[in-house]
């Protein structure tokens, strides 16, 4: 079982929001601070989207926006596109370790 | 840019050992720390180890503590997996990955397009 436990899969339809859970199991599971959220597409390398819980890196659609409330990061999109369909990995680390959450198909 | 490039996958036979390499370029690598992540076919991100940008610690998911071994050589902007004792369980896409921030073990802004590593008999 991981760390950080995410939603299998969530839908939904072009124009439309979602939003993407990762709840910490442990408390030794990173720092405060420490989430981020990656994509990734069939045959690809992950992406990153969103650093220290709510940053997002150049060239990343302001249409991804992150939050933090207690020992639970959501990741939401916003305006759905087809291209928005991938997998979604939540991650959290600290000096010595990292952990990754078990991955959500996101289906448009 | 930025380029990361793996190298040195294949097919092995379980017990033997692979060494995978990562080569950087357009940034200073030697002011950053690295990291393999792998990917096993079919499944989630699995985070395998990470080195300081100095190579002074290195740190290794329990799945492959004392096996496989990460360094670097900061002289030739070159990352690299000593993998041991393979498994078949360690049979996946490593990719070599950079933290957004120097200096730091964060969250991976640049990663390789992986290299293939196959562990059978």
């Amino acid at each position: 079982q991981s760390a950080l436990t995410q939603p299998a899969s969530v839908s939904g339809s072009p124009g439309q929001s979602i939003t993407i859970s990762c709840t910490a199991t442990s408390s030794n599971v990173g720092g405060y601070n420490s989430v981020s959220w990656y994509q990734q597409h069939p045959g690809k390398a992950p992406k990153l989207m969103i650093y220290d819980v709510s940053n997002r890196p150049s060239g990343v659609s302001d249409r991804f926006s992150g939050t933090k409330s207690g020992n639970t990061a959501s990741l939401t999109i916003s305006g759905l596109q087809a291209e928005d369909e991938a997998d979604y990995y939540c991650s959290s680390y600290t000096s010595r370790r990292t952990w990754f959450g078990g991955g959500t198909k996101l289906t448009v | 840019q930025v380029h990361l490039e793996e190298s040195g996958g294949g097919g092995v036979q379980p017990g033997r050992s692979l060494r995978l390499s990562c080569v950087a370029s357009g940034f200073t690598f030697s002011n950053y720390g690295m990291h393999w992540v792998r990917q096993a076919p079919g499944k989630g991100l699995e985070w395998v180890a990470v080195i300081w940008y100095d190579g002074s610690s290195q740190f290794y998911a329990d799945s492959v503590q004392g096996r496989f071994t990460i360094s670097r050589d900061n002289s030739k902007n070159i990352l690299y997996l000593q993998m041991n004792s393979l498994r078949a369980e360690d049979t996946a896409v490593y990719y070599c990955a950079r933290p957004h921030f120097d200096h730091s073990s964060s969250a991976a802004d640049y990663w390789g397009q992986g290299t293939l590593v196959t562990v059978s008999s």
